[in-house]
């Protein structure tokens, strides 16, 4: 079975531009969360998507937002980007309170 | 009170010892629980999960679990160089549709 893909990979982008990530899921997994990782704040939940409903969202500003299609893809929007976020993107699904597995990231540099 | 909380590394072990990481949590109604070993630069990579009170072992690795006293841990026995890494301990909340990440131990095993 195939994993988490994530799209892309590597983005650089400069302050003021706003930038879309995508990511599929494990196929059956309904549930998919995003979390941003900086080397200063470590993991931080962004939001979680079911069956394209957010359940659950972190304390992010609204420049952060994210939707769920149909099929169980996802996409999350950061808008008018600044320095600090500057980070690993990671998406991660499951079926449904059981084990999530991570996606391989996507590294977001703001210059 | 954070709701996960790691004890702090970075934690430096010999090849061949054995590497003790600890983890508790804050939300008693918590039942799952998941440890994750992330290497530099690249995604938290699943390798126990454990749901019930006592021991759980899968080859070098053993995860210990007190719900009484809301602590997790993990021994990797038989330490590698290969276990250099940094390990996340993640506790799920069901009422919250997430999982929370303590800020991770850094292991590095020496030759």
């Amino acid at each position: 079975k195939a994993g988490v893909t994530q799209t892309p990979r590597y983005l650089i982008k400069t302050r003021g531009q706003q930038v879309t990530l995508s990511c599929s899921p494990i196929s059956g997994h309904r549930s998919v969360s995003w979390y941003q990782q900086t080397p200063g704040q470590g993991l931080q939940f962004l939001f979680e998507y079911f069956s394209e409903t957010q359940r659950n969202k972190g304390n992010f500003p609204g420049r952060f937002s994210g939707r769920q299609f149909s099929n169980s893809r996802s996409e999350m929007n950061v808008s008018t980007l600044e320095l600090g976020d500057s980070a690993l993107y990671l998406c991660a699904s499951r079926r449904n309170t059981d084990t999530q597995y991570f996606g391989p990231g996507t590294r977001l540099t703001v210059l | 009170q954070k709701e996960v909380e790691q004890n702090s590394g970075p934690l430096s072990v010999p090849e061949g010892a054995i590497a003790s990481l600890n983890c508790t949590y804050s939300d008693r109604v918590s039942q799952s629980f998941f440890w994750y070993r992330q290497y530099s630069g690249k995604s938290p990579e699943l390798i126990m999960s454990i749901y019930s009170n006592g021991d759980k072992e899968d080859g070098r690795f053993t995860a210990q679990l007190n719900k009484a006293s809301q602590y997790v841990s993990l021994l990797i026995r038989d330490s590698q160089p290969s276990d250099s890494a940094t390990y996340l301990c993640a506790v799920n909340t069901p009422r919250d549709y997430k999982l929370s990440f303590g800020a991770g131990t850094t292991v590095t095993v020496r030759a």
